[in-house]
């Protein structure tokens, strides 16, 4: 079957930096997406990984290792307003979306 | 603002009741998705369309029945629910559902739904 991995919940201080990682065993890869979610917001597009290393966005940056199934989102210089759920989903050989559960982090002043 | 919206934002529903979920995208896509999401648990993909016509169905009861008149606009259909499909309702859309091309996925705030 098909499984995407990552910690229900994660806790950092503002200022800090998290990784927060996800592992995946998929059907064919066909790249992997991250997502933040704000409660009762939309999941909004953050990074989109289909080769190995690692791709920086401003405070933002996420890594890929497809040997290992294995990516991670790196969140520097947390804001109070990074608290959200960020969500990992792997395409698959189909072209589908597989999602993972969610990662919950509450940033802490 | 993502160009997905999606109406009403909250619903709250008797299991007895027929309503409809609306979702309009302004971004010029031509595949449109029905997702629920519940607590703690992945996105669970319901239904994708793609230039108005019908790709997936992922085992969906047949008490949800999406429809979709054209590209911009989709609607999922809701009669005599259960308490256990309360739940996020969540409609996105992307430039196209297409073999060999990745499409990012844009999605709306989605509709809080309460089967009493």
């Amino acid at each position: 079957g098909q499984n995407i991995d990552q910690p229900t919940e994660m806790t950092a201080t503002e200022g800090a930096i998290v990784q927060i990682n996800c592992t995946y065993q998929t059907s064919g890869f066909n790249g992997l997406f991250w997502y933040q979610q704000h409660a009762g917001e939309a999941p909004t597009f953050l990074s989109y990984n289909v080769l190995d290393g690692l791709e920086e966005k401003g405070r933002f940056s996420s890594f890929l290792s497809r040997s290992k199934g294995y990516s991670y989102l790196l969140l520097k210089e947390l804001q109070m307003k990074d608290s959200a759920s960020y969500l990992c989903a792997v395409m698959d050989s189909n072209y589908q979306l597989i999602w993972g559960a969610g990662t919950k982090l509450i940033i802490k002043p | 603002e993502t160009g997905v919206t999606q109406t009403p934002r909250h619903l709250v529903m008797g299991m007895t009741n027929k309503k409809s979920l609306k979702c309009e995208q302004h971004l010029g896509h031509n595949a449109m998705y029905w997702y629920k999401q519940s607590a703690k648990k992945p996105l669970e993909l319901m239904f994708v369309y793609n230039f108005k016509e019908q790709t997936e169905n992922n085992s969906v009861p047949s008490r949800f029945s999406p429809e979709c008149p054209n590209s911009s606009h989709l609607f999922l259909h809701l009669h005599t629910l259960q308490p256990e499909d309360s739940a996020l309702y969540l409609c996105a859309s992307s430039p196209a559902v297409a073999g060999g091309h990745v499409d990012t996925q844009y999605f709306g705030p989605g509709t809080r739904l309460t089967v009493l």
